[in-house]
């Protein structure tokens, strides 16, 4: 159980174009799911936590208009990465957290943004 | 503040042989921990979770880990490597919002 859906795997674009990235929970509903960023051999950057039904809260230093989130449904949020540059080439995954706090994250298997 | 440590970036062992991974983490409150692990270009596994019940959790694929609060500590261990587990292994903490801290890794390599 807890599956967490994310796709694309991998997406190449050109600079000045916008990227879609989605993440769905697959067997459980996720009031909260959170999107981070990994550069290479390194950990994992939260960039911004999306509440079902509300605004996403972004991590300083996160441009908002930037990393478009949505979460319209309790089982669906949207990163758009708009007017990609190369600067944004990097692996970004998404985790959902169920209803109970405290409950592990469940993480999709990423997406491997490249802008050329 | 709160925070988690991997001591270790780089962890070696031979095969068969015992793993350790240190973490230790500093927070005012009553932790919830987490191991992590993470193959290459995938997203991360759960191995296991610590979450005030008993302080030695057993996880997936052989791994446990001991909750130590006199040391806030909580080493990941397992007896007997396996070439599979070689990986990149995230400590990771929340007290209780929704907002969790990572470690920054602990790469194993298996050696043959």
């Amino acid at each position: 159980g807890a599956v967490v859906s994310q796709h694309p795997s991998w997406v190449i674009c050109k600079s000045g174009t916008s990227v879609k990235i989605e993440c769905r929970s697959l067997d459980f509903q996720a009031t909260t799911m959170f999107w981070y960023r990994q550069f290479p051999k390194q950990s994992l950057m939260l960039m911004a936590t999306s509440n079902e039904g509300s605004k996403a809260t972004y991590e300083q230093g996160v441009e908002k208009d930037k990393f478009l989130i949505n979460h319209a449904s309790l089982t669906l949020s949207t990163l758009t990465v708009t007017s990609a540059h190369p600067e944004d080439s990097s692996f970004y995954i998404c985790s959902a957290s169920q209803v109970l706090s405290n409950s592990p994250l469940h993480f999709g298997n990423g997406t491997r943004l490249t802008v050329t | 503040a709160q925070s988690v440590t991997q001591l270790d970036s780089h962890v070696s062992v031979s095969e068969g042989t015992p793993v350790l991974l240190r973490c230790n983490y500093s927070s005012s409150y009553s932790p919830s921990l987490f191991w992590y692990v993470q193959h290459p270009n995938k997203g991360l596994q759960l191995l296991l979770k610590y979450t005030s019940a008993a302080t030695l959790v057993k996880g997936i694929n052989g791994f446990e880990a001991e909750f130590k609060k006199s040391e806030t500590s909580f080493h990941l261990t397992k007896p007997s490597a396996h070439m599979s587990d070689a990986a990149e292994y995230f400590c990771a903490f929340t007290s209780g919002t929704y907002k969790y801290i990572f470690g920054t890794g602990t790469r194993l390599k298996v050696l043959a």
